[in-house]
């Protein structure tokens, strides 16, 4: 089955600890992205990557970190969570970058900073 | 400001009656854009695509019209069941090297029985 998986789907974590939510794709994808999702808000882009060793900030990039070693995954890193990052967070590819292409989502992650 | 607003913030209708959601954009030069469904603890899910030259596609009950010299689209949704309880999203791409999608905040469809 075409999927976006991810993973954990729920963390609480304290601030400062160091955390790294998955995510991987079946579908041979070339891009993909990262998105946070708050109430009240439009799904606002944190990272994205082209292809291979190929990624750039989004919208609200800070306090994250993202690395495409290989195609099919895209790990979404954050050194040193604080309270403001709890947030619902999800992974999506297409197949390429242009826009004309189908997006998809992966499942969620919820994460809770305290 | 959100180039993409989206109006009713939220809506409860019955089941079996219709509604129609609407989608505002300023994003320009205009490439296409998506309404997708959010079910509750899901990931978005796509119903339709229209680019500049269409102005209705559907997709089973879900009906999406775009009037793009107006920059407004509307969702609506016939016969209404429980399952389509959900966020529905309006997701605007433009025409630019950026590869960026703008995304409205939604709006929450409630069905009761």
């Amino acid at each position: 089955e075409a999927q976006v998986t991810q993973n954990p789907r729920y963390l609480i974590t304290v601030t400062g600890k160091k955390l790294t939510v998955t995510c991987s794709q079946n579908m041979n994808h070339e891009y993909m992205s990262w998105y946070r999702q708050d109430p009240g808000l439009g799904l606002r882009q944190i990272y994205y990557s082209m292809n291979v060793e190929v990624t750039d900030k989004g919208d609200v990039p800070e306090g994250y970190k993202v690395s495409r070693k290989e195609k099919r995954n895209f790990p979404l890193i954050l050194e040193s969570p604080s309270p403001n990052q709890t947030s619902l967070y999800f992974c999506a590819s297409r197949q390429k970058a242009d826009r004309s292409y189908e997006q998809y989502f992966g499942p969620g992650t919820r994460l809770t900073v305290t | 400001k959100n180039q993409v607003e989206q109006s009713p913030q939220s809506l409860i209708i019955l089941e079996g009656k219709n509604c129609t959601l609407q989608c505002n954009y300023t994003v320009s030069p205009f490439s296409n854009l998506r309404w997708y469904k959010q079910d509750t603890g899901r990931g978005p899910v796509s119903l339709t695509i229209m680019t500049f030259s269409e102005n209705t596609k559907s997709n089973g009950r879900y009906t999406a019209t775009l009037d793009a010299d107006t920059k407004q689209s509307s969702l609506h949704i016939t016969a209404s069941q429980l399952s389509d309880s959900a966020s529905y999203i309006c997701v605007v791409s433009r025409r630019s090297n950026d590869y960026k999608l703008s995304f409205g905040a939604g709006t929450t469809v409630t069905v009761r029985a």
